[in-house]
């Protein structure tokens, strides 16, 4: 089984939708939490951290559930420039590295 | 304002061939990671440092050596480039530990093609 799953897509939803990701990982003793975005051909930069209460930035809205080891990522009213591969990622506690899942592809049309 | 910069940014070696990818960090960054990126695989750490004259293995570290003899750089190294080492390769830097923010901050990427 992988550390990180995510589910590929492709996700083609309208402008203005809402759509949400979510992403599970193996490890209990995961620590921290992230959602990367990749645009194409580019190189992954840092969307926000995922907090234990759950966070909100903007229009993303970040998830965490320890219980079900999954990490959820929902983007309202969204826009034609949120078209990218949103990348889930673990850091696995005493690890000095951390684990991407492979990636969920979105495109949004108009 | 340069941040991570890797060189070269394209290159097709012949199976067999050796080469070396640079990676520099102007950020005095303690850890550096390299990371192979393939279509359906997702990221995938090679091998990372967490300091001057450390390195250790990723996931996939078969096939590649590093070396990073300076803070600022980090080099990957083929020695016989075989066609299933044909990918996109990124650098990443980040402040290390006690500042555990899960900011990498990467590459342009470099894209090798092994023929």
């Amino acid at each position: 089984r992988k550390e990180v799953e995510q589910d590929p897509g492709p996700f083609n939803v309208p402008e203005g939708a809402t759509v949400a990701f979510n992403c599970t990982y193996s490890n209990s003793a995961s620590q921290s939490f992230f959602w990367y975005r990749q645009d194409c051909r580019k190189e992954p930069k840092l969307l926000m951290s995922v907090y234990s209460s759950g966070n909100e930035d903007g229009r993303f809205t970040a998830q965490l559930n320890r219980a079900s080891q999954y990490i959820s990522l929902l983007i309202r009213d969204s826009k034609l420039s949120d078209s990218a591969t949103y990348l889930c990622v673990v850091n696995i506690q005493g690890a000095q590295k951390l684990v991407f899942g492979q990636g969920t592809r979105l495109t949004i049309n108009p | 304002n340069a941040g991570v910069t890797q060189t070269p940014k394209f290159r097709v070696l012949k199976t067999g061939q050796s080469m070396t990818l640079l990676c520099a960090q102007d950020m005095n960054h303690e850890y550096m990671y390299w990371y192979r990126q393939d279509p359906g695989m997702g990221l995938r750490l090679i091998h990372y440092s967490v300091g001057e004259g450390t390195t250790a293995k990723g996931e996939v570290p078969d096939g590649y050596n590093v070396s990073r003899l300076k803070k600022q750089n980090f080099l990957l190294g083929l020695e016989s480039a075989a066609p299933s080492q044909t990918s996109v390769y990124f650098c990443a830097s980040s402040y290390g530990k006690g500042s555990n923010t899960g900011e990498l901050f990467f590459g342009e990427g470099s894209r090798l093609t092994v023929l």
